[in-house]
């Protein structure tokens, strides 16, 4: 059974579209995350968010936002796009206190 | 912010000799430093990792260890099998955060 899945696995958009991923986890973990890697494959920290507290990394522009339906989804939306905004991203689950992090598989998303 | 250094970027070794790469931290308030494995166009997996309170780490031919008080950890692999050639990161997490800082990664590559 797959722990983190992420919809869609490749996202090709053009510049100033919208678009949303999704990400879903099956563990029971209460604490989730984005992450950015881009073309050197730099992997940056974007978001943690759990039930109580969302955690924004301070470079993370204002055209992203998490949502959360529930407890098991963390939805990236992204308003605006721009070329830069070119890169993998991927989600990623842990319980909070236990630190292990479980990713998703990634979506690759290209702007053009 | 916490500012994870990683070295070296790239590194070949002859299948059966060790590899080691080596990361420094800045945050002294870091108590968990975990390592990733990127294998191309996958997920990161967590492979092993380290909190504050132990110097030293091993699991079959993978092992860490970490000096708190220089700030850097390292990753040893011993016997190195085609297999093992991936990205690896490590990364730092504060006690009470959960977001991991990565490092800049390092592409090993074992030769058979």
């Amino acid at each position: 059974d797959t722990a983190v899945s992420q919809t869609p696995k490749y996202l090709v958009t053009q510049m100033g579209n919208d678009k949303s991923i999704k990400c879903e986890q099956n563990l029971g973990h209460d604490t989730m995350y984005w992450y950015k890697q881009d073309s050197k494959k730099f992997l940056k920290i974007m978001f943690s968010y759990n039930n109580k507290e969302l955690i924004i990394n301070e470079t993370v522009p204002n055209r992203f936002s998490p949502k959360s339906p529930d407890k098991a989804h963390l939805n990236l939306h992204i308003n605006s796009l721009e070329l830069g905004d070119s890169a993998v991203y991927f989600c990623a689950s842990s319980q909070l206190g236990a630190r292990e992090q479980y990713f998703g598989p990634g979506t690759r998303l290209t702007v053009t | 912010g916490e500012n994870v250094e990683q070295h070296p970027s790239t590194l070949s070794v002859q299948e059966g000799d060790s590899a080691v790469i080596k990361c420094t931290y800045s945050d002294s308030a870091s108590n968990y430093f975990p390592w990733y494995k990127q294998e191309l166009g996958k997920r990161p997996q967590l492979i092993i990792d380290i909190r504050s309170n132990v110097g030293e780490k091993k699991d079959q031919r993978i092992a860490v260890t970490l000096n708190k008080t220089a700030k850097h950890f390292s990753l040893h692999i011993t016997e190195t099998q085609p297999e093992d050639s991936a990205v690896y990161f490590c990364a730092a997490s504060e006690s009470g955060a959960n977001n991991l800082f990565f490092g800049t990664g390092t592409r090993l590559t074992v030769i058979p």
